[in-house]
């Protein structure tokens, strides 16, 4: 069946780095893009950005431009989002979640299960 | 950037009683909406996108409408697998603001 497998895990001290992975299968992987939206505890869900699958162009949200890349390997039907500079305000659960086009402008119809990076010294 | 504001924060509502749960946008996003219903411990779910398309497999119980930059999800007779958290989220230019959420909870 359609399903994205993220990694697992993860705690981080503050000012690291934490990259996630999201495996995909179950369809054509570079027919689709692919989002990475966090949630921390008891709040609603943040977008951080986008990635093409089909050619790499990724597009990242104003609050994260400058500390987070996300990048995928076709070859492994993966994506992949690196998130720098940790601090404990990053802890959260990380998705990634399939666009229902290869375009941006679309919503999404698949999700991973979640990959929770706590922050903390 | 683009801007949801979503209501109510929570509802209280019962078995059969139509609901309904409100997003505006701060600008226009056209018709790029869509409508998440998420469980604790769970992924959000696809309910709808392009303001009223329902995602196979969701009830027709469920249906979407906008006028200008003001969405509304409407739940015609609430059942119990109904009482979860609803998002509303925009995905127009290159961005995918999510509204702050609308708990449905049992009266």
């Amino acid at each position: 069946q359609v399903q994205l497998v993220q990694s697992g895990g993860e705690v981080k001290k503050p000012g690291a780095s934490v990259k996630v992975s999201c495996r995909a299968s179950g369809y054509t992987f570079t027919n689709y893009g692919i989002s990475w939206v966090r949630q921390a505890p008891g709040q609603g869900p943040e977008w951080m950005g986008w990635i093409s699958v089909y050619n790499g162009d990724a597009f990242y949200g104003e609050k994260f431009r400058d500390r987070v890349t996300m990048t995928r390997d076709t070859s492994a039907d993966a994506a992949y989002m690196e998130l720098g500079g940790l601090s404990p305000d990053d802890t959260a659960l990380y998705y990634c979640a399939r666009v229902r086009s290869g375009s941006t402008d679309d919503a999404l119809d698949i999700w991973g299960q979640g990959t929770l990076i706590t922050v903390s010294s | 950037d683009i801007q949801m504001t979503q209501s109510p924060s929570t509802l209280s509502a019962s078995v059969g009683d139509r609901v309904t749960i409100s997003c505006r946008a701060s600008q226009n996003i056209r018709s790029w909406l869509a409508w998440y219903q998420q469980k604790p411990g769970k992924a959000p779910k696809l309910l709808m996108y392009d303001v009223s398309t329902l995602q196979p497999g969701v009830p027709s119980r469920f249906s979407g409408s906008e006028s200008e930059t003001e969405f509304t999800l409407t739940i015609s007779s609430l059942q119990p697998d109904d009482f979860a958290t609803y998002y509303c989220q925009q995905y127009s230019t290159y961005s995918g603001t999510f509204g702050q959420g609308t708990r449905v909870e049992i009266k």
